[in-house]
């Protein structure tokens, strides 16, 4: 199975900074690449797929961008409403997600 | 309005199986190309793809979960369901459905499933 390692696993982080959180894939994955985001007690929601494509609704202050094995999410300009832990997940094979990174409030 | 639903019981005792049934509603399972996935979630841990069903019935599962896992769908009920076998409490976790077999777009509110004697 292919691996994914998300770093950092927390971080903080002020509204209006920029914040980027990096997965890893131990093989690659050709763009294969999704990112979720969680708030607590709710479901996942999918905000980028195909590494770099946003999804319908998702405001443009995230993106996403990476190649072969190595994928970045980036967030422009923190918004209260952001507080929450991102997810990647690759589809390259059997799907697998990576371990999460919380943002936190500074 | 596309919802996921997922159902079945909160508390199951080790050993048992364990069958989540997800309701679907604003597509429909027969569409090609378009798949239900079972993802779960320990309490304060990273979520964990299970399986996933397309609607010509191909069937996908975790490697290190397959031998425990069956999933199936009844289009006309627009239902997938997913069972587990040989219940054990690291079972323990939050059990979405989603739609999609890769990229999950839709999901469900989840169902908390506590596994104790």
């Amino acid at each position: 199975d292919i691996q994914m390692t998300q770093s950092p696993s927390s971080l903080s982080a002020s509204v209006g900074d920029r914040v980027t959180i990096t997965c890893r894939a131990s093989q690659g994955i050709s763009n294969s690449l999704a990112w979720y985001q969680q708030k607590p007690g709710k479901a996942p929601k999918l905000l980028l797929y195909a590494a770099s494509r946003l999804e319908s609704g998702v405001p443009s202050r995230f993106s996403g961008s990476g190649s072969g094995t190595d994928y970045t999410l980036t967030i422009s300009s923190l918004q209260p409403e952001d507080f929450a832990t991102y997810y990647c997940q690759q589809y390259y094979s059997t799907p697998l997600f990576g371990q999460g990174t919380k943002v936190e409030i500074k | 309005q596309v919802t996921l639903k997922e159902s079945g019981p909160v508390l199951v005792k080790p050993t048992e199986t364990l069958t989540l049934t997800c309701t679907v509603s604003g597509f429909s399972l027969s569409n090609a190309r378009m798949g239900v996935s079972w993802i779960r979630q320990p309490p304060g841990k990273a979520l964990e793809w299970l399986a996933h069903i397309f609607s010509n019935d191909e069937k996908s599962y975790s490697t290190s979960l397959k031998s425990r896992l069956t999933i199936s769908k009844d289009t006309s009920k627009s239902q997938v369901v997913l069972t587990m076998t040989n219940m054990d409490p690291v079972d323990t976790a939050t059990y979405y459905c989603a739609r999609g077999s890769s990229i999950l777009s839709n999901w469900g509110q989840g169902t908390l499933v506590t596994v104790s004697s």
